[in-house]
């Protein structure tokens, strides 16, 4: 069966430090990657999505960026942190030829 | 492009109490419709799916749905709930060939003893 996995679990990081969150998935190949951010009263929102190494579209322009260096990993980053990029981040995939997504446990990022 | 409306964003209700969670969606062309659970500070769980075919659509948990497309809705319900359903329920719409979700805002749902 598939699983995905994200970590950290949980992380605080300063203002206008760097971050990188990692995603990746057992189980399946060539999966459709997106990365969504959960933030307070405000719904989920689609970052990136990936259908395929290195091939990264972006939803939101933001200080922030996504990566797919293998075929079951995906990687968000960011230089600089800022407050506004606080939140739960999640992680999620999809089979190349079906509609629904496959959550992971997601990541609780504060900015401080 | 499409959006997705979540008509109550708490919905209190006792146990063994029925209860219907609302969505409605805005799309000009053909959607596939999911609801999903997030219990507190972990992921999101899919409760069911309409991709096609007939419009009530079951899903685990004793969860099922009914699309009706003419109402543009697709209301989630349960005959009896238990404690255990607390949580916050998103409706999500996806629009071919597009892959990529749109929520809503997620409802609260609250089961009181």
């Amino acid at each position: 069966s598939q699983t995905i996995h994200q970590w950290p679990a949980t992380l605080v990081q300063p203002v206008g430090s760097p971050l990188s969150l990692e995603c990746t998935v057992e189980g399946t190949s060539n999966p459709n990657l997106y990365w969504y951010r959960q933030a307070a009263g405000r719904g989920l929102q689609l970052l990136f999505y990936s259908v395929g190494i290195g091939q990264i579209s972006s939803e939101v322009p933001q200080n922030l960026s996504a990566s797919r260096p293998q075929d079951r990993q995906f990687i968000l980053s960011s230089k600089k942190l800022l407050l506004s990029d606080s939140g739960f981040y999640l992680c999620a995939w999809s089979s190349a030829n079906s509609y629904e997504q496959y959550f992971g446990p997601g990541t609780r990022l504060t900015v401080t | 492009a499409q959006s997705v409306t979540q008509l109550d964003s708490q919905v209190p209700v006792f146990e063994e109490a029925p209860v219907e969670l609302r969505c409605n969606y805005s799309s000009s062309v053909s959607v596939y419709l999911f609801w999903y659970v997030q219990y507190p500070n972990q992921g999101l769980q899919l409760l069911l799916k309409y991709l096609s075919g007939s419009t009530l659509v079951k899903g685990i948990n004793g969860f099922e749905a009914e699309f009706n497309k003419s109402q543009t809705s697709f209301h989630l319900r349960k005959p009896s709930v238990h404690i255990s359903d607390t949580a916050e329920y998103f409706c999500a719409v996806s629009l071919p060939p597009r892959r990529a979700l749109t929520f809503g805002s997620g409802t609260r749902l609250q089961v009181q003893p």
